[in-house]
């Protein structure tokens, strides 16, 4: 049981480069969110999942677009890297919308250049 | 809109001091509170948390925090810290009468313990 997985580690990108963010995680969790961690502003949600096929925006979604076409797998895709984008990005799941509790996966840190 | 603040950015005890870290935030409804721990170059770690019953819930590694719905707080509190406390602290909240994305951090509180 690995729990929640991301791939990859830590990438650099150049400004207007495209890259996709994998989260996969093996814990049958319905809900999956990628956030972005920027130092004194703690997490804020980009977009969440509550299901396959579903994606919704959360706080800051420009610039970024999801998939879920698997259960067990949520996409984060940047299609023109700025360097605003420059974080750390995690990837949580959580089992539903009453049992809260999210499991974090171990970030992604991404700097653009 | 709904918002968590932390009051200290960056806290810095001694072996064995006591800690408290304070967590308030602005919706008036019910609510879940959580606190999560992130040790440096790691991923987020669920620390404690709040549903509903005894508003003193305890966590992991010696933690505690204390719901008091009338100020709107979750502080989370350690007796005694250790060296390997350091780390930095989120709270989050989480509405309940509400799905997805109202799940909203705190800005964090780094806590640095000293030898």
């Amino acid at each position: 049981n690995a729990g929640v997985t991301q791939t990859p580690k830590f990438r650099v990108l150049k400004t207007g480069q495209s890259m996709t963010l994998l989260c996969a995680q093996d814990m049958n969790h319905e809900y999956m969110y990628w956030y972005r961690q920027d130092p004194g502003m703690g997490l804020r949600l980009i977009h969440y999942s509550v299901g396959e096929g579903t994606t919704a925006k959360g706080e800051v979604p420009d610039g970024y677009n999801v998939s879920r076409l698997k259960k067990q797998n949520f996409l984060l895709g940047l299609e023109s890297a700025a360097p605003s984008q420059t974080s750390v990005y995690f990837c949580a799941s959580s089992y539903g919308a009453r049992v809260e509790t999210q499991y974090f996966g171990p970030g992604t840190r991404l700097l653009v250049l | 809109a709904q918002s968590v603040s932390q009051h200290n950015h960056h806290v810095i005890l001694s072996e064995a001091a006591s800690l408290e870290l304070g967590c308030n935030y602005s919706y008036g409804g019910t609510v879940n509170l959580f606190w999560y721990v992130q040790y440096p170059g790691q991923h987020l770690q669920l620390l404690l948390k709040y549903f509903s019953g005894d508003p003193l819930v305890k966590g992991i590694k010696g933690f505690e925090a204390e719901f008091i719905k009338s100020k709107f707080s979750f502080n989370l509190r350690k007796p005694s810290v250790q060296w390997s406390d350091t780390a930095e602290y989120f709270c989050a909240v989480k509405r309940r009468d509400n799905y997805g994305q109202n799940f909203v951090f705190g800005p964090g509180t780094r806590l640095s313990v000293l030898p």
